[in-house]
């Protein structure tokens, strides 16, 4: 049983330019959320998908954006990427469908870094 | 605004002793509380979680606890092993939104 992937393991860009991260959630998990962490910080919330919609945003500007496909797998789009993107995004799936409380399972994540 | 704090960076341990890490909260709404372990190089693990209608969960060698009244919960492991060095992190979310987390206390069990 897979867990929770995300491509590429390491990206290298340039100020200004576009990113897209991918993420395919565990077996059986519907709902992808995106995070980000800096160095020597915690993983902050970007924004989770469900059915293919937005269904929560953090703090984060319209830079970042994503989308959902049918398949439950995700992207991560930053444009006009700058020198403080740099970090780890970690994509953690779950399942929403039954609610209550329900741990994430994370994927070990894309490391960019912005020159 | 840092809503999940975990204020020790790090924690050494000898092996066989107890590990306490601590986590302390400012959001009253926060329901649902979990701790996660993160190695280098690789996705952050769940461990244990815990609602707020209990006070303590169980799990072998991990047990958390939670204090609503003082926002406040804590992972003890017992015994210590080597391979439970890593960084943890505690998060927490209120009715099924999003996850906050903690900055991190990187655990060295010392053999």
């Amino acid at each position: 049983d897979a867990g929770v992937t995300q491509s590429p393991t390491h990206l290298i860009k340039t100020r200004g330019q576009q990113v897209t991260l991918r993420c395919s959630p565990k077996s059986g998990h519907d709902t992808v959320s995106w995070y980000q962490q800096a160095l020597g910080q915690g993983p902050q919330f970007i924004f989770q998908y469900y059915e293919e919609e937005e269904r929560q945003r953090g703090n984060f500007p319209d830079r970042f954006s994503g989308h959902q496909f049918p398949n439950y797998s995700s992207e991560l789009n930053v444009n006009a990427l700058l020198l403080g993107d740099s970090a780890l995004y970690l994509c953690a799936s779950s399942q929403l469908a039954g609610a209550g409380w329900q741990p994430q399972h994370f994927g070990d994540g894309t490391r960019l870094s912005i020159l | 605004d840092q809503q999940v704090k975990q204020n020790s960076p790090s924690l050494s341990v000898q092996e066989g002793r107890i590990s306490i890490l601590n986590c302390d909260y400012t959001n009253s709404m926060f329901d649902y509380f979990l701790w996660y372990k993160k190695y280098p190089a690789e996705g952050p693990t769940f461990l244990i979680s815990i609602s707020s209608i209990k006070d303590k969960n169980e799990d072998g060698r991990f047990t958390v606890f939670l204090n609503k009244s003082a926002k406040h919960l804590s992972l003890h492991i017992v015994p210590s092993q080597p391979g439970d060095s890593a960084v943890y992190f505690c998060a927490a979310s209120a009715e099924g939104n999003q996850f906050y987390f903690g900055t991190g206390t990187s655990l060295t069990v010392i053999p």
